[in-house]
């Protein structure tokens, strides 16, 4: 079964400092791994996937996430946080023979001015 | 803003009752997947629709249904609701294959009473 964790309920940042939302993952065979974020009142938005390749994968809004197979990890990072980055994060993972992805809980982040 | 639309926006219904939310997709997309977020979770993976057939279907009992149309729209339809149903659900249009990025509707909150 696929699993998805999100240690962290809430991550406080200050505007300026880099940030990072971590994520873990459990499946079998090859993962394909998602971010998303989701503001409130709204649906979730699409940040960046991993496929294959490299492992920094670079997507929307100047964040970035670091495949790490040995872990098992897939940790969103940008290295100066915005106020408006403020919103609620999703971690997603399939394996390579479905496409039904399994998300986390979520993490809250707040960016302080 | 994806071109992901749903309706209604909010729905009150009061349980034993039935509910039909609908969905119209990206343009360019033959894929429709619902998702159902209970507050403070994640999104949960109900089921998925490709050219008008399921493709897929989450750990939901069968009160849980669907169509896809011609034009790709769908509807999710709920019957004797439960308390629990209680949540926002979403839909999410894509192209077929796996690991495909999904692109989000903006929800339908439903409140069971």
């Amino acid at each position: 079964a696929q699993s998805v964790a999100q240690p962290e309920d809430q991550v406080n940042v200050a505007e300026g400092n880099p940030l990072t939302v971590k994520c873990t993952y459990s499946v079998s065979g090859n993962p394909y791994l998602f971010w998303y974020v989701q503001y409130p009142n709204r649906g979730l938005q699409f940040l960046l996937k991993y496929i294959t390749g490299d492992n920094l994968v670079k997507g929307s809004y100047g964040f970035e996430a670091e495949f790490n197979k040995s872990q098992t990890s897939f940790h969103l990072k940008k290295p100066s946080a915005l106020v408006s980055d403020s919103a609620l994060y999703f971690c997603a993972a399939c394996s390579g023979g479905s496409y039904i992805p399994t998300f986390g809980r979520g993490t809250s982040l707040i960016v302080h001015p | 803003e994806t071109g992901v639309t749903q309706s209604p926006t909010h729905l009150i219904k009061t349980r034993g009752q039935q509910v039909t939310l609908r969905c119209s997709s990206q343009s360019g997309h033959n894929t429709v997947s619902w998702y159902q977020q209970a507050l403070g979770q994640g999104p949960q993976f109900i089921f998925q629709y490709y050219r008008e057939e399921e493709n897929g279907r989450g750990n939901f009992p069968p009160r849980f249904s669907g169509l896809q149309f011609p034009n790709y729209s769908s509807e999710l339809n709920v019957n004797a609701l439960e308390l629990d149903d209680s949540a926002l659900y979403l839909c999410a249009s894509s192209s077929p294959g796996l690991a495909e990025t999904q692109y989000f509707g903006p929800g339908t909150r439903l409140l069971v009473l």
